[in-house]
């Protein structure tokens, strides 16, 4: 069955530091979102992709980077860590091809920054 | 602007009441979608229904049923004969057509409880 997965499941890291979560999707599609999720906030959009190659700016990108190289991964780099990224991260991918619209959401990767 | 409300932080119903979940959506554009998404106490995030804008139509399935209103932008979303297993976060979203096409906006959820 295809699937989306995130690892690591849990993430300690300290201030400064360089974090990347992995997102990976064996349902062939071409779009692929990154969100965090706070509470009082729900999910909150960070990064998207429409393709290999393409990525885009969500409302709260700054901080965050992604790279698409591959229709499967769409990995989210920390580029500095800092305490107020500590938060649920989530994965989701759909197509727009295949006329569903919605998105399917990955286990989420819960990150503390210290 | 926010485009997806619902106001409702927090509910606590006892089982076997009848429950609605509010959400009231902000959108220009004549083609969009809406979705009601649950997250369990597990934290996964479990997708429940898909409305477009062009279908009016409400829809049941078992216990769960959702009233679309185009003319007050709300897609409201009622558990009948509630059950403990139906406490969660749920999650209204909104998705236009266009340039941004699948960029989903969520609403900030509703934590319902369903208490014995």
């Amino acid at each position: 069955d295809a699937e989306i997965t995130q690892s690591p499941r849990h993430k300690i890291t300290e201030t400064g530091r360089q974090v990347t979560l992995a997102c990976h999707q064996t349902w062939n599609h071409n779009n692929m979102f990154w969100y965090r999720q706070d509470l009082g906030h729900g999910l909150r959009l960070i990064h998207y992709s429409y393709g290999v190659q393409d990525t885009n700016k969500g409302e709260v990108s700054d901080g965050y980077s992604v790279s698409r190289s591959n229709t499967e991964d769409l990995p989210l780099t920390l580029e500095s860590a800092a305490s107020s990224q500590t938060s649920v991260y989530f994965c989701a991918t759909s197509s727009r091809d295949r006329g569903t619209y919605e998105q399917y959401f990955g286990p989420g990767t819960r990150l503390t920054v210290t | 602007a926010q485009k997806v409300t619902q106001a409702q932080t927090e509910i606590s119903v006892v089982e076997k009441e009848d429950v609605t979940l509010d959400c009231v959506y902000e959108t220009r554009d004549t083609t969009y979608y809406l979705f009601w998404y649950k997250q369990p106490p597990s934290g996964e995030l479990v997708f429940l229904i898909r409305r477009n804008s062009f279908d009016e139509q409400n829809e049941i399935s078992g216990r769960y049923s959702w009233n679309f209103q185009k003319s007050t932008s709300s897609f409201n979303f009622t558990i009948t004969a509630s059950q403990v297993v139906d406490s969660a976060v749920y999650f209204c979203a909104l998705s236009e057509a266009g340039d941004n096409f699948n960029k989903f906006y969520f609403g900030s959820g509703t934590k319902l409880n369903v208490k014995p």
